[in-house]
């Protein structure tokens, strides 16, 4: 069984389009994540959710924007795509921030082109 | 603003010696630190990690080695294999107060050589 499952695994698109990737955890955690890889394989948080409530914003265009329906899943909508937004993005999830572990597991990643 | 950084981007050894991986971070607030391992088109791993009350911490094959003192973190690969080909990330999380939040290194590729 897949721990961290994200769809789609592969994303191309034009750009000005808007697009939705989901991920779905079924460990049973209380805090999910959105990361972003770029080209040279950097990994920076975007996003966390604990328990449907948004704890990590990071610097982030708000033309992103996560949404998590219940705490097993959050997703992360991208309006108007630009050439730049072309990455990785990573989901992970974890116990929450007091539990004590904190280590977090990530999905298989969403590759994102925008041409 | 601080950072986590690695010493060396790219590691070739030899089938069956052991690996030395570095990482320097510089937020002296870091209070749990993790080594994750990519890949090629997979998500990160998680392979070991270390408490700052802790200086080293032993898993399957591998060691991480903490030094608060000089603010280094050092993952060790005995008797390296190939299916440890891949890219190798420390990252630092400042605590439940940065709301777990994990600050990753620029990653080092380990290379095996047959």
């Amino acid at each position: 069984d897949t721990a961290v499952s994200q769809t789609p695994k592969y994303l191309v698109t034009q750009m000005g389009n808007d697009k939705s990737i989901k991920c779905e955890q079924n460990l049973g955690h209380d805090t999910m994540y959105w990361y972003k890889q770029d080209s040279k394989k950097f990994l920076k948080i975007m996003f966390s959710y604990n328990n449907k409530e948004l704890i990590i914003n990071e610097t982030v265009p708000n033309r992103f924007s996560p949404k998590s329906p219940d705490k097993a899943h959050l997703n992360l909508h991208i309006n108007s795509l630009e050439l730049g937004d072309s990455a990785v993005y990573f989901c992970a999830s974890s116990l929450r921030p007091t539990s004590g572990s904190e280590t977090q597991y990530f999905g298989p990643g969403t590759r994102l082109l925008v041409l | 603003g601080e950072s986590v950084g690695l010493h060396l981007p790219t590691l070739s050894v030899q089938e069956g010696d052991n690996s030395i991986i570095n990482c320097a971070y510089s937020n002296s607030a870091s209070d749990y630190f993790i080594w994750y391992k990519q890949e090629s088109g997979k998500g990160p791993q998680f392979i070991i990690d270390i408490r700052s009350n802790m200086d080293k911490r032993q898993g399957q094959r591998v060691t991480v080695l903490l030094n608060k003192t000089v603010k280094h973190l050092s993952l060790q690969i005995a008797a390296t294999q190939p299916g440890d080909s891949a890219v190798y990330f420390c990252a630092e999380n400042e605590g439940t107060g940065g709301g777990n939040k994990l600050t990753f290194g620029t990653g080092t590729q380990l290379k095996v050589e047959l």
